[in-house]
């Protein structure tokens, strides 16, 4: 079985500081590994995904995230925060055909 | 390529009533899943079809819910007698095999009221 933890239900950054959303997984098996986007609303937009390889994986909108396996970790960077990243960020793990999410972690972005 | 749409956007309905939502997936997409999503929650998975044929069901998937694609094209989520608990975002995705992490689409959502 497949699991997603987010620490931090809401996070607040001033503009133009780093942004670090934490996500930890547990998987029976090699974890798939997605962060989404949510404005309000609206449905998810995917950020970037781990598969394999790179554990470095960049996406969208200068977001970035790394893939350690020995923290069982997935945690979303970005080093400048921009007005239009607030917004409700989901991590997931697959696991066969579904996707298992986490909590979600509402980002606030202080002008 | 359009995206995922969902149709109502919107629905309130007074418990009891049935309610039918609808999902058109990215066309040529074989894989069509639904999630449901509640209040300060993340999505949890309901059901996924491949093709025509409803492959897996959540235990949330209770009797009165149904999910059917009969073409393998669109996909229509009904439920019957709504509770008040019955009200949250129902979200759609689709899928189609791109290299081997099959990623999901999502649409924009339906968001469902039971008064």
């Amino acid at each position: 079985a497949q699991s997603v933890t987010q620490l931090g239900s809401h996070v607040s950054v001033s503009e133009g500081a780093l942004v670090l959303l934490r996500c930890n997984y547990s998987s029976s098996v090699p974890p798939y590994l997605f962060w989404y986007v949510q404005y309000p609303n609206q449905g998810l937009q995917l950020l970037l995904k781990y598969t394999t390889g790179a554990t470095l994986v960049k996406g969208i909108n200068g977001f970035e995230a790394e893939f350690k396996k020995s923290e069982t970790s997935f945690h979303l960077t970005k080093p400048s925060a921009h007005m239009s990243d607030a917004a409700e960020y989901f991590c997931a793990v697959k696991g066969n055909e579904k996707l298992t999410f986490g909590t979600g972690t509402r980002l606030t972005i202080i002008p | 390529d359009t995206g995922v749409s969902q149709n109502p956007r919107h629905k309130i309905t007074k418990r009891g009533q049935n309610v039918t939502f609808r999902c058109d997936p990215i066309s040529e997409h074989n894989r069509l899943y639904w999630y449901r999503q509640t209040l300060g929650q993340g999505p949890e998975f309901l059901t996924y079809f491949q093709n025509e044929a409803q492959l897996e069901k959540s235990r949330l998937l209770s009797d009165r819910f149904s999910a059917e694609r009969p073409k393998g094209s669109f996909s229509t989520l009904e439920i019957q007698r709504t509770e008040q608990g019955d009200s949250a975002m129902y979200l759609c995705a689709s899928s189609s095999p791109s290299g081997n992490t099959y990623e999901q689409y999502f649409g924009p959502g339906t968001r469902l009221t039971v008064t």
